[in-house]
């Protein structure tokens, strides 16, 4: 079975800094990998996500996220982070046409001021 | 606008009690799932659908069931809240060959 591990539960970035946030994954073949945002009290809202093709993928609100094959890892990255920035993150995957997503445990992202 | 709705948005109920919570989806999507949510913690597939008259139990074992006659709409029910099912409960959906979900803003239970 698939799994997830983001290894950062918590993560404090200042404004206008740089984010990279972890996501490791283990499934024996290239799943399709996603990465979504929860604000509080709020669904999931998805950021990007990889299918196949070019590794480095772009999604909305200037994330980027590049899957590594050989490091079985899909980080999510963002060149200056925002106070609006701030919530939940999680990282998925799908083995494809299948039942539903496994996820991560989740990133809580903080930024200082 | 395509989109997926959940109802209530918050329900706090007493032990016992019988409960739906609603989901409907006009993204014209066959598959359908609930996840359910504790407080800091990851999402886990309690049940998902394939389409009309289709339903399946997800990784996490729930005393919840769920019913499909219509595409659109696939409500979870609990015959008999407890404590212990007060959680946030998260619907979605996909298209049949597409992995990519969409969710709905999300039900908090609080069962006292």
């Amino acid at each position: 079975a698939q799994s997830v591990t983001q290894p950062d539960i918590h993560i404090t970035v200042s404004e206008g800094a740089s984010l990279e946030l972890r996501c490791n994954y283990s499934y024996g073949a290239t799943p399709y990998l996603f990465w979504y945002v929860q604000s509080p009290g709020q669904g999931l809202q998805l950021l990007l996500k990889y299918f196949s093709g070019d590794t480095l993928v772009q999604g909305i609100k200037g994330f980027e996220a590049e899957f590594k094959r050989s490091q079985s890892s899909f980080n999510l990255r963002k060149p200056s982070v925002h106070w609006s920035d701030a919530a939940e993150y999680f990282c998925a995957v799908s083995p494809g046409g299948a039942d539903g997503l496994t996820f991560g445990k989740g990133t809580h992202l903080i930024i200082q001021p | 606008e395509a989109d997926i709705y959940q109802t209530p948005r918050y329900l706090v109920i007493g032990t016992g009690k019988k409960i739906t919570l609603e989901c409907s989806q006009t993204m014209g999507h066959d598959k359908m799932y609930w996840y359910q949510q504790d407080p800091g913690m990851e999402l886990h597939l309690i049940h998902y659908s394939y389409g009309v008259n289709s339903t399946e139990k997800g990784d996490l074992s729930s005393e919840s069931t769920v019913s499909r006659i219509r595409t659109e709409h696939f409500p979870l029910t609990l015959e008999s809240a407890r404590p212990s099912h007060t959680s946030q409960y998260l619907c979605a959906s996909s298209e049949y060959l597409g992995p990519e979900a969409f969710f709905g803003q999300g039900t908090r239970l609080t069962v006292v």
